[in-house]
């Protein structure tokens, strides 16, 4: 079974430093990972996705990931953080299981944007 | 934002009523999922469902019932709610298609609370 690690369940960072969240995954096959932002009281939006096109995969709001699988890693990273970008950021990767895709979700990192 | 809607957005209950969730969409698509949000737990996948009328267990399945009569709406049902099933549900749909393709979109979410 397909499992996630968030290291880190809450980072600060200061208005426009580098943000770094990080996802470990284990999988059995090459994994689909996405990244996916929940803002207060509000539903999960997806920010990108690894499909095995490409190892740098480029998202919304200017966040990017990059898929190693040598490390099975898949951080999440912006060159410079915006008070906006203030939320939780959970990890996720997909396995087939019964008759659907599921998503298998890592617990998740709270970011705060400092003034 | 995909076309979801759950309701109602806010419940209190007492331990032992039944209570049922209600998820609608207007995408048409196929899949759709029930996950519960806990502290530190990330999203567990409840039940999710592949078809009209074809639904299946996900990984923390006890207690919940679900079921798909049509197929824009998701029931959840909680035949006698606990206080250990306080928590936000979310609602999720995705459409079949390759691995690579496949994405699931969230509703907002339904915050529960049992007394």
């Amino acid at each position: 079974a397909q499992s996630v690690t968030q290291l880190g369940s809450h980072v600060s960072v200061s208005e426009g430093a580098l943000v770094l969240l990080r996802c470990n995954y284990s999988s059995s096959v090459p994994p689909y990972l996405f990244w996916y932002v929940q803002y207060p009281n509000q539903g999960l939006q997806l920010l990108l996705k690894y499909t095995s096109a490409a190892t740098l995969v480029k998202g919304i709001n200017g966040f990017e990931a990059e898929f190693k699988k040598s490390e099975t890693s898949f951080h999440l990273t912006k060159p410079s953080a915006h008070m906006s970008d203030a939320a939780e950021y959970f990890c996720a990767v997909t396995q087939t299981s019964g008759s659907a895709r599921q998503l298998t979700f890592g617990s998740g990192t709270q970011l705060t944007v400092l003034p | 934002d995909a076309g979801i809607t759950q309701s109602p957005r806010h419940k209190v209950t007492e331990t032992g009523t039944p209570v049922t969730l209600r998820c609608h969409q207007t995408e048409n698509h196929r899949y759709m999922y029930w996950y519960r949000q806990d502290p530190g737990h990330g999203l567990r996948l409840i039940h999710y469902s592949y078809g009209v009328k074809d639904t299946d267990k996900g990984e923390v399945s006890d207690g919940y019932s679900v079921s798909r009569s049509k197929t824009e709406d998701f029931l959840l049902t909680l035949e006698s709610a606990t206080s250990s099933q306080t928590s936000v549900y979310f609602c999720a749909i995705s459409a079949p298609g390759l691995a690579s393709q496949e994405t699931q979109y969230f509703g907002p979410g339904t915050r529960l609370l049992v007394l």
